[in-house]
């Protein structure tokens, strides 16, 4: 079935370091991709987004970059801050469908 | 403002009670609301998913079952709760940036 995986199950950086958060969807119709980040005990929280006709978004400390040509979506935080430490879930929509499909997640640890 | 309210934060239950969690949006009209339920350590794997009042669709077939009996209030059910129900469940709307989460219900079924 469709999918979104994560390629690295947990990601250390040292702060103030920059993190990459890779993430894979299947779906090539996939139209609209989201970041949420899910701190211990929570619900997830919208970070950024990014729609099929862009290539790269940025927010404030993150940028998220997208590569329709090998389906493959990726999170940049700069400046990582103990504060970042969570794990991140990529999410795609199809089109046509009221539903995402979340990945597996990857697990940020922040390490002073 | 648009929030969206899911309780209760926690519950244990033995095996074979009834389980029912409740989640209310306020602030928006005719929202999609889903729950989605998380293993520990796990991604998000969707439930059901309602586009209004009385129209679920189930995404895994499983010991659950979802209802919609007002356009803002999104229920999960069970009849007899399996040891492999236990799960942080969410419940979400989709709002202007995609999902807004409620703050989960941490289930654990002894």
């Amino acid at each position: 079935g469709e999918s979104v995986g994560l390629h690295l199950p947990t990601l250390s950086v040292q702060e103030g370091d920059n993190s990459i958060i890779n993430c894979a969807y299947s779906n090539s119709a996939s139209d609209y991709f989201i970041w949420y980040k899910q701190e211990s005990g929570k619900g997830p929280q919208f970070i950024i987004d990014i729609r099929s006709n862009m290539d790269k978004r940025q927010g404030q400390r993150v940028t998220v970059l997208l590569n329709k040509t090998v389906k493959h979506l990726s999170l940049q935080i700069a400046a990582t801050q103990p504060g970042d430490s969570a794990v991140y879930f990529c999410a795609e929509t199809p089109p046509g469908t009221y539903k995402y499909i979340f990945g597996t997640g990857t697990r940020l640890k922040v390490l002073a | 403002s648009q929030t969206i309210h899911q309780w209760p934060a926690t519950l244990v239950q033995p095996v074979g009670s009834p389980l029912s969690l409740e989640c209310t949006v306020e602030g928006t009209s005719n929202p999609n609301l889903y729950w989605y339920r998380q293993a520990a350590g796990r991604g998000l794997q969707l439930l059901f998913y309602s586009v209004g009042i009385g129209q679920i669709s189930s995404e895994v077939p499983q010991n659950l079952s979802a209802s919609r009996p007002q356009d803002r209030q999104f229920i999960l059910s069970s009849k007899k709760l399996l040891l492999s129900d236990s799960g942080f469940y969410l419940c979400a709307w989709t709002s202007s940036y995609g999902y807004t989460f409620g703050s989960g219900t941490r289930l654990t079924v002894v």
